[in-house]
């Protein structure tokens, strides 16, 4: 597509609900990154893509995150038992490749767990 | 460890007046830098980039950003703001090599009228 677009763009749920995110990058682009913006701060760094490996997990809080990329293009982000502390920005960008590229964003998942 | 640092996470300039926007880096490696920014309820556009080309670099909408190394700073600068400039800005490193983009707090510019 012409540029990264995520769904939903908001999304409400109560505390416990699992929820998932996804994330359409641009088509040629074979890097796709999540990074989570909680108020008032930057965007912090989750997870990465190169195609469908995920070579760095790193910067998921904790096992109820996790990400995938089946076929190398569209990702999802899925958080099971969400907790108050998980309402944040959920952001997705993507880059043609890894390294110094520019990573192009996406407008964001604006979660908020009740 | 690589970071960075925003001073200032609120500036209000008057309409036609200088705009700039602090960030210092700290990086083991020689960094790529970025200014990116967001408007309200869009996603994170990239203003401008430093890839160890020349230190002074012009972005979109009239901003430019100086890379000194022996300051570690990658200041924003734009001679006239705009109403139009009223945004929040993030400046963000990517050592050299690696994929992940370490991002500021973020600076939200206010442009008086």
């Amino acid at each position: 597509g012409a540029g990264v677009s995520q769904s939903p763009r908001y999304k409400v749920t109560k505390r416990g609900q699992d929820v998932t995110l996804r994330c359409d990058p641009i088509s040629s682009h074979a890097t796709l990154y999540w990074y989570q913006q909680a108020l008032g701060q930057g965007p912090e760094f989750l997870t990465y893509f190169n195609y469908e490996a995920q070579p760095d997990k790193s910067g998921l809080p904790s096992d109820r995150f996790s990400a995938e990329r089946p076929e190398g293009s569209i990702s999802t982000l899925t958080i099971q038992r969400t907790e108050q502390r998980d309402s944040a920005m959920y952001r997705c960008a993507s880059s043609l490749s890894y390294g110094q590229e520019t990573q192009y964003f996406g407008p964001g998942t604006r979660l908020l767990v009740l | 460890a690589q970071s960075v640092t925003q001073l200032g996470s609120h500036v209000s300039v008057s309409e036609g007046a200088l705009v700039l926007l602090r960030c210092n880096y700290s990086s083991s490696v020689p960094p790529y830098l970025f200014w990116y920014v967001q408007y309200p309820n869009q996603g994170l556009q990239l203003l401008l980039k430093y890839t160890s080309a020349a230190t002074l670099v012009k972005g979109i909408n009239g901003f430019e950003a100086e890379f000194k190394k022996s300051e570690t700073s990658f200041h924003l600068t734009k001679p006239s703001a705009h109403m139009s400039d009223a945004a929040e800005y993030f400046c963000a490193v990517n050592p050299s090599g690696t994929y992940k983009y370490i991002f500021g707090t973020g600076t939200r510019l206010k442009v008086l009228a």
